[in-house]
């Protein structure tokens, strides 16, 4: 069992397009982290979200931490070719961190 | 500043071999993790280390050793490899834990176990 779900699994798009990821859980966390992952590489942190209703954006990305903390989203506003990637969210729990299961977002120009 | 590296990049295994990989950092951080990446599975836990000298089981340490004899360094060990642990192992460090660390990760070892 996951403790965390991310969808869509895979997401294919035209750029310019806009989009939405999410990330779910039954547990309540006291922060979120995103992560995008490109091919052959490990994850790089995007951001991290700590308090419910939270928004943080970076550029063309936003992402909000929901109310009671189960759950967050990220969206992007007309998605670009250098988008493409993995995208994961991940959840502190003590000393570990615990990972989504992936939402692999590819972007045709 | 190299960050996280990893050795090697790349092996195959038959079952029942057994090797170690490497992790190094050069940031001075206090945690260590290693995870394996297996498709729709996301990233898990395997063992992790709060500083020299400790380690900690994480969500799936099964089949895997560690050892952290210096600050810098993180092994992974695998005595008797099986096809189930064919995977893409990464190797991640932090300056401490919680909940608002940054996790650095290395480049990923993939291992094949036939």
């Amino acid at each position: 069992t996951q403790l965390l779900e991310q969808s869509p699994q895979f997401l294919s798009i035209q750029e310019g397009e806009n989009l939405t990821v999410y990330c779910n859980s039954s547990s309540v966390f006291s922060s979120l982290q995103w992560y995008r992952q490109e091919p052959g590489e490990g994850p790089v942190l995007l951001v991290t979200v700590v308090t419910g209703g939270e928004v943080k954006k970076l550029k063309r990305l936003t992402f909000q931490f929901g109310d009671a903390r189960k759950d967050s989203s990220l969206h992007i506003t007309a998605a670009q070719p250098g988008d493409t990637g993995l995208y994961l969210c991940a959840a502190n729990t003590g000393n570990q961190f615990y990972f989504g299961t992936g939402t692999s977002l590819t972007v045709i120009p | 500043n190299a960050g996280v590296t990893q050795t090697p990049k790349f092996r195959v295994l038959k079952t029942g071999q057994s090797m170690t990989l490497l992790c190094a950092q050069d940031m001075n951080h206090e945690y260590m993790y290693w995870y394996r990446q297996d498709p729709g599975m996301g990233l898990r836990l395997i063992h992790y280390s709060v500083g020299e000298g400790t380690t900690a089981k994480g969500e799936v340490p099964d089949g895997y050793n560690v050892s952290r004899l210096k600050k810098q360094n993180f092994l992974l060990g695998l005595e008797s490899a099986a096809p189930s642990q064919t995977s893409v192992y990464f190797c991640a460090s932090s300056y401490l834990g919680g909940q608002r660390e940054t996790q650095y990760f290395g480049p990923g070892t993939r291992l094949l176990v036939l």
